[in-house]
């Protein structure tokens, strides 16, 4: 079955711009979460969503936000980007909510200038 | 969440078994072990968890000691295709427990 498809790949944006970036996961999966990664913090946890509803949040400012559709389907997006917002952003989905199993995306590699 | 120590880098010879060690001295005892792997411009990919008992699945052993404290991921025979970062992870399996990743270790296999 096809995996999770994060797009775009690749965006670059200039700061003070907004970005969405897109998420679809397995099909039947119903969890997503957002991760960003940078080289200097890792791995951090954004969000996750689950039947449409934010149910966990990251420690990370209101300029992050997201949504999830009722085919599962998830976007995020930065407001007024910052050049710290640099990273790449990743998106998991699984089957139930957090579960054991989660399959991320390639990612999309947000460069902000 | 609880934390978990790894060495940062290790290296490996080709189809040499591999022994990575995890660290997690606080772990609790709702804790499960998972293990995730990030190849080279991929996003992390689930290699196996476990509680208790000792686990096996197609891709790797997971070996957890008697006190829980300490577990090894067992990849039997390194190939080239596994360099990665490799992420020893601590979760409770109550909802709402998102993945707390850590540093990880990188490992290098050398052919």
């Amino acid at each position: 079955k096809a995996g999770v498809t994060q797009t775009p790949r690749y965006l670059i944006k200039t700061r003070g711009q907004q970005v969405t970036l897109s998420c679809s996961p397995i099909s039947g999966h119903r969890s997503v979460s957002w991760y960003q990664q940078t080289p200097g913090q890792g791995l951090q946890f954004l969000f996750e969503y689950f039947s449409e509803t934010q149910r966990n949040k990251g420690n990370f400012p209101g300029r992050f936000s997201g949504r999830q559709f009722s085919n599962s389907r998830s976007e995020m997006n930065v407001s007024t980007l910052e050049l710290g917002d640099s990273a790449l952003y990743l998106c998991a989905s699984s089957l139930v909510r957090q579960g054991p199993e989660a399959f991320f995306g390639q990612g999309t590699r947000l460069t902000v200038v | 969440d609880a934390k978990t120590t790894q060495p940062n880098s290790m290296e490996s010879n080709e189809e040499e078994p591999v022994h990575l060690p995890c660290n997690h001295s606080t772990i609790s005892g709702t804790d499960y072990i998972h293990w995730y792997r990030q190849l080279p411009s991929q996003g992390p990919e689930y290699v196996i968890h476990g509680l208790t008992s000792n686990v096996n699945n197609r891709m790797a052993s997971l070996a957890i000691a008697e006190d829980r404290k300490s577990s090894t991921l067992i990849l039997h025979r390194a190939t080239l295709r596994d360099a990665a970062v490799y992420y020893c992870i601590l979760r409770a399996h109550n909802y709402g427990q998102n993945f707390v990743f850590g540093p990880g270790t990188r490992l290098s296999v050398l052919p």
